[in-house]
C-alpha cells in the first residue's frame, strides 16, 4: 500500500526567505506521480506543483520548486521568497498509475512572518 | 475561475439519521471524488465516480455510503445510517480528464458532525 509521511506538523519562515518542505512516500509501483496541495484557512485545496515520477527533472512553478529523490522516496517542496499569502497547510500527495486516488500525507503548517 | 462548491457547509446530524452531502463540480468536468479527514488526521479517499459509475472505492466507503449524480450538475454522497466515527471534513474533488495525470480541484468542505 501506498504511504506518505510527512515529519514536520509546523514550519514558520520569514517573508522573503526560502523554507523546505519535507515529505517522504512508499509506494511499490514504478510508475506513480505525486502532488504538493496548498491548503489556505478556510478555503480548498489548490495543486501547487506536480511531479511525474518519470520524469528525471525536478519541477519548478515560479517560487515552487520540488526536489525530487526518487531512490530515497523523498518529494520536499521549497519555496523562495516567502510571501504573507504562502501561509497555509500544505499537503504532499501520491497516487499510482492506474488508480485514481490520491494519498495524503498529514499536512504541514506553514506560518509566514512579516 | 470556475470552483468546486459544497453545500451545507457545516452539517449536524443525530447518530443514525441519513444526511446527504452536495457538491457542485466544475461543469466540464468527468471524473469525480469524496475524500474526508477525521480531525487531525490524514485526508483519506472515500470513492471516485466517472461515467455514473464507482470507478474505484475504499475499505471505508462501504454499504452505508453511496453516491450520485442526479442530474448534470450535482454530485451527492449519502451515508444512510451515521455513526460517531463518521464526522469528519468531507471533500468533493473534480477533474476534466484522466487521472491520476491531471489535477484533481477541490471544495472546500463539508464539516459533518454526528451526535
Amino acid at each position: 500500500a501506498q504511504t506518505v509521511t510527512q515529519s514536520q506538523p509546523e514550519m514558520s519562515v520569514q517573508e522573503a526567505e526560502t523554507v523546505t518542505l519535507s515529505c517522504t512516500y512508499d509506494t511499490s509501483e514504478s510508475d506513480y506521480y505525486l502532488f504538493w496541495y496548498k491548503q489556505p484557512p478556510s478555503r480548498q485545496m489548490i495543486l501547487v506543483i506536480r511531479q511525474e515520477a518519470y520524469k528525471q527533472q525536478n519541477a519548478t512553478e515560479n517560487r515552487f520548486s520540488v526536489n525530487f529523490q526518487k531512490a530515497a522516496k523523498s518529494f520536499s517542496l521549497k519555496i523562495s521568497d516567502s510571501q504573507l499569502g504562502d501561509a497555509a497547510m500544505y499537503f504532499c500527495a501520491c497516487t499510482q498509475g492506474g488508480s485514481e486516488k490520491l494519498v495524503f500525507g498529514k499536512g504541514t503548517k506553514l506560518t509566514v512572518n512579516p | 475561475e470556475p470552483e468546486v462548491t459544497q453545500t451545507p457547509s457545516h452539517q449536524v446530524t443525530q447518530m443514525g439519521q441519513e444526511v446527504i452531502l452536495r457538491c457542485v463540480p466544475i461543469s466540464n468536468h468527468l471524473y469525480f471524488y469524496w475524500y474526508r479527514q477525521i480531525l487531525g488526521q490524514k485526508v483519506e479517499f472515500l470513492v471516485s465516480f466517472y461515467n455514473n459509475e464507482i470507478s474505484e472505492k475504499s475499505e471505508i466507503f462501504d454499504d452505508q455510503f453511496s453516491v450520485e449524480r442526479p442530474d448534470g450538475s450535482n454530485f451527492t454522497l449519502k451515508i444512510r445510517s451515521t455513526k460517531l466515527e463518521d464526522s469528519a471534513m468531507y471533500f468533493c474533488a473534480s477533474s476534466d480528464s484522466s487521472p491520476p495525470r491531471d489535477e484533481q480541484f477541490f471544495g472546500p468542505g463539508t464539516r459533518l458532525t454526528v451526535l
